[in-house]
Formats: structure tokens, sequence, C-alpha cells
């Protein structure tokens, strides 16, 4: 089955440094993944789509220079929180789907749970 | 996307048959039904998808009115295991389009 790997499952870290997480595509291809963000006993958000050789799209009220977002392969995407603080302190969740899918759904990584101190 | 209107929370014994309910009234003629689940602390994990006919797999079966309007999720013999969050969400079938998540129906799963 389609498999997406995240890493890493939870960071801790300083407020104001910049926290890399990854989002791998272990056995297939993904022209597109997705970035969601859900807080405490709330929804998923989807915060931009990442698109392979190109720039990603974010949602509204997203702010593109704090999560960077950098999708240089078929296989990997990665979320930067630059200059984290407390209130960024959230679940981050990416997913992906096969680039040659006509019907095929999206599989999400299991999450990396950010806590910034 | 159309909108999606789920129960917010639902209780089944365990063993039984967990019938989750979804209403989906402005569904256009090109959008899928898709069902997604998530755990405690988990990414939320796919379930089971549809256009028109009811659909059926190892973990659930899918079943779509005849006019599209609503659908209902199957969990045929509940476990435990089972005790997550039901996301139904609808979207029109392209490699870019994304998922929206509505508040989706906690489902627990009563020994």
């Amino acid at each position: 089955g389609a498999v997406v790997s995240q890493h890493p499952s939870w960071v801790i870290c300083k407020s104001g440094t910049s926290v890399k997480i990854e989002c791998r595509s272990l056995d297939f291809q993904a022209t597109t993944m997705f970035w969601y963000r859900q807080f405490p006993k709330q929804s998923l958000m989807l915060m931009a789509t990442s698109n392979e050789g190109s720039k990603a799209t974010y949602e509204q009220g997203v702010e593109k220079d704090k999560f960077l977002i950098n999708h240089a392969s078929l296989t990997l995407s990665t979320l930067t929180v630059t200059s984290a603080h407390p209130e960024d302190s959230s679940f981050y969740i990416c997913s992906a789907r096969r680039s040659d899918s006509g019907n095929q759904p999206q599989h999400f990584g299991d999450g990396t749970r950010l806590s910034i101190l | 996307d159309a909108k999606t209107t789920q129960p917010p929370s639902m209780d089944c014994a365990e063993g039984r048959a967990a019938n989750l309910p979804c209403n989906h009234s402005t569904i256009s003629g090109n959008e899928y039904v898709y069902w997604y689940r998530q755990i405690h602390s988990q990414g939320p994990q796919y379930i089971i998808h549809g256009l028109k006919n009811n659909e059926t797999n190892e973990m659930a079966s899918l079943i779509i009115t005849e006019d599209r309007k609503s659908s209902t999720l199957i969990l045929p013999h509940a476990t435990l295991r089972d005790t997550a969050v039901y996301y139904c969400i609808v979207r029109v079938e392209t490699s870019g389009s994304r998922l929206t998540f509505g508040e989706g129906t906690q489902l627990t799963v009563n020994p």
C-alpha cells in the first residue's frame, strides 16, 4: 500500500528556533503533497499545497515566509517553521497522492508534534 | 468542494455494526465521497471512497443514496480499535484537489 513517512515524530525546541519537518512518499511518486496543521480538539486545517518543482500554494492566512515549503523531488517535501514561537506549537501532518493516479486517495503521514518552549 | 454534515458523536457496542451517516446535499456530479478516520494523535487513515455505486473493502462498506445527497459508512463488526474521529469529505477527483476536513464524528466503541 501507499506509505507516507514523516520525520521527526515530535520536536521540542526553544522559541526563535527554526524547525524542519520532512514528508516522504516511500513507495510511490507524488507530484503534489499537502501540509496540514491541527490544534488540540480541532479538525485538520490545510496550510499549503506543495508542488514538485514549483512554488507552494498557501491557504489564506498562512504566512509563506514563516512556513517555508520545499518540494525538490517526487518523493520528498519539507516544511520549515522559521523563528518558531509558542503559538506555532501544533500537530503538523502531511499527505501525498500518487502522481499517476486518476482515482486514488491521499495518504497521510503520522504527523509531527511540535512544542515550542 | 461540497460541504458535509455529520453527527458530532456516536456510540457503538463492540462486535456490532457501526453506521456513520453523512449528508452532502450540495454534492456535484463529479465529486467523490471519501471517508477517513483519525485515531488520537495519529495522521488520518484512508478508509474508502466512491462516486455513485456502493463500495466495499476489507475495512468498511460505503452506501451512497441514489440521489447522492447522503451516504453511510458501515463498519460491520466494530472493535475497540475502531474508536476514532471519522471524516466524510467530498471532492472533485483531480490530481491537485485537496481534502477539506470538517469536524467529523467521534465514534466510541464500547466493550
